[in-house]
């Protein structure tokens, strides 16, 4: 099965812009991959953030987007608060199977 | 309110087995896909099963391929995994969500705990 990479950790400024990024070993992510992201907090169930590249549920703070940038899957979070402080994973959807990627852990300092 | 309750987690010998449901609510159990998600201590998330709405083609990942089998009772709202021949590598706390292949993931539980130590 294929293998899903993301930066291991991020640093991002209260109030700053950071973009995380989401790769398949298999080749670029297309929106066909149906890409997610979702954040964990420790101690908390994962919670969804975006879903099938772009979409965000109702419970999605407008400061994150979601899209596809250079072949890869790409989570931006505009205007960062220290409550976004968080674990990010990325899921990607192939054809009989579903993968993570290995977690973005992101610092609002 | 959709609410999505695991059990049947616990502490088991490697080669046991266990069984995980969940229960579900809120929401039309039968239209959806289910998921079963797990997090070993420490670690990321890592996708175990998915199941459609109507049961039928199932699919895991290769990690558990042959151990576990996944079903649902569309009668009971309830979601199981049967966990077969587990390793100590299976130890992790397992999510079950709303959603899968076709259908969004978008609510989840709060999971339950397997440990498998001798």
């Amino acid at each position: 099965q294929a293998v899903v990479t993301q930066e291991p950790s991020l640093t991002v400024s209260p109030g700053g812009t950071v973009t995380l990024t989401c790769g398949s070993s298999t080749g670029g992510v297309t929106s066909g991959h149906y890409p997610y992201w979702f954040q964990q907090k420790p101690g908390q169930a994962p919670r969804t953030l975006i879903y099938d590249t772009i979409n965000k549920h109702s419970w999605t703070p407008a400061r994150f987007s979601g899209s596809l940038l250079g072949g890869r899957a790409a989570l931006t979070l505009s205007g960062a608060q220290p409550e976004d402080e968080a674990e990010y994973y990325c899921l990607l959807d192939y054809p009989d199977f579903r993968v993570f990627g290995g977690g973005t852990k992101l610092t609002v300092l | 309110e959709v609410h999505l309750l695991e059990s049947g987690g616990g502490f088991v010998q490697p080669g046991g087995s266990l069984r995980l449901s969940c229960a579900a609510s809120g929401f039309t159990f039968n239209n959806y896909p289910m998921t079963w998600v797990r997090q070993a201590p420490g670690k990321g998330l890592e996708w175990v099963s998915d199941i459609p709405g109507s049961g039928g083609r199932t699919y895991y990942a290769d990690s558990v391929k042959g151990r576990f089998t996944i079903s649902r009772d569309n009668s009971k709202n309830t979601l199981y995994l049967q966990m077969n021949s587990l390793r100590p590598e299976d130890t992790a706390l397992y999510y079950c969500s709303k959603g899968g292949f076709g259908s969004v993931t978008d609510y989840w539980g709060q999971g339950t705990l397997v440990t498998v130590s001798s």
